[in-house]
């Protein structure tokens, strides 16, 4: 499975877009990109998935780029409920081992 | 639906004691996981399984041992646990082609 690239750390104004940025330039071209986040010290939640076209949820907007090697998840108004670790994976949907890199610890600020 | 059920959620063990933590899924899912998670770190693989029968070695397999006799059950074993096993332990599940079901999580303390 493709490595993944996410800053270690982000800030963002409550009620603004949050804008987290994922670098996986060797994706191919069967892996979608999964999104989940770790709210404090809870298990991990699934946010978001996508293979190539733009995908939005009750939770989240997910763009990926033309050539597929980066990806952005939005939260269109994030809230102090949004602070979180987030991960970005790239797997084939017959994936078997599933390993995260550190992800990107968001923090919302009043 | 309960989903992924972990037991314990904390656990304090001696060094060199053994445990077996618990993780079931309801959801019929073929893929089950166990993570790690030391303080301010990422999420590190342990074990997975595509199945009944079936278990391989994640990325941190040292010192710990599972099984899968079921579809619903992937229990992890620690034997002779040593303080570098302090960390919280997160069971996951996932149908073959899905997203990942956590659990919330095991506190494990080794002292």
């Amino acid at each position: 499975d493709a490595k993944t690239t996410q800053p270690p750390s982000m800030d963002c104004a409550e009620g603004r877009a949050a804008n987290l940025p994922c670098n996986h330039s060797t994706i191919s071209g069967n892996e979608y990109v999964y999104w989940y986040r770790q709210i404090h010290s809870q298990g991990p939640q699934y946010i978001i998935h996508g293979l190539k076209n733009n995908e939005t949820n009750e939770m989240a907007s997910l763009i990926i780029t033309e050539d597929r090697k980066s990806s952005t998840l939005i939260l269109p108004h994030a809230t102090l409920r949004d602070t979180a670790v987030y991960y970005c994976i790239v797997m084939n949907q017959g994936a078997q081992k599933l390993v995260f890199g550190q992800g990107t610890r968001l923090t919302i600020n009043p | 639906n309960a989903g992924v059920t972990q037991t314990p959620k904390f656990r304090i063990l001696k060094i060199g004691q053994s445990m077996t933590l618990q993780c079931a899924q309801d959801m019929n899912h073929n893929y089950m996981y166990w993570y790690r998670q030391d303080p301010g770190m990422g999420l590190k693989l342990i074990y997975y399984s595509v199945g009944a029968g079936i278990t391989d070695k994640g990325e941190v397999p040292n010192g710990y041992n599972v099984s899968r006799s079921t579809t619903e059950d992937f229990p992890l074993r620690l034997e002779l646990a040593a303080p570098s096993q302090t960390s919280v332990y997160f069971c996951a599940s996932r149908p073959i082609a899905g997203e990942l079901f956590f659990g919330e999580g095991s506190r494990l303390t080794v002292l």
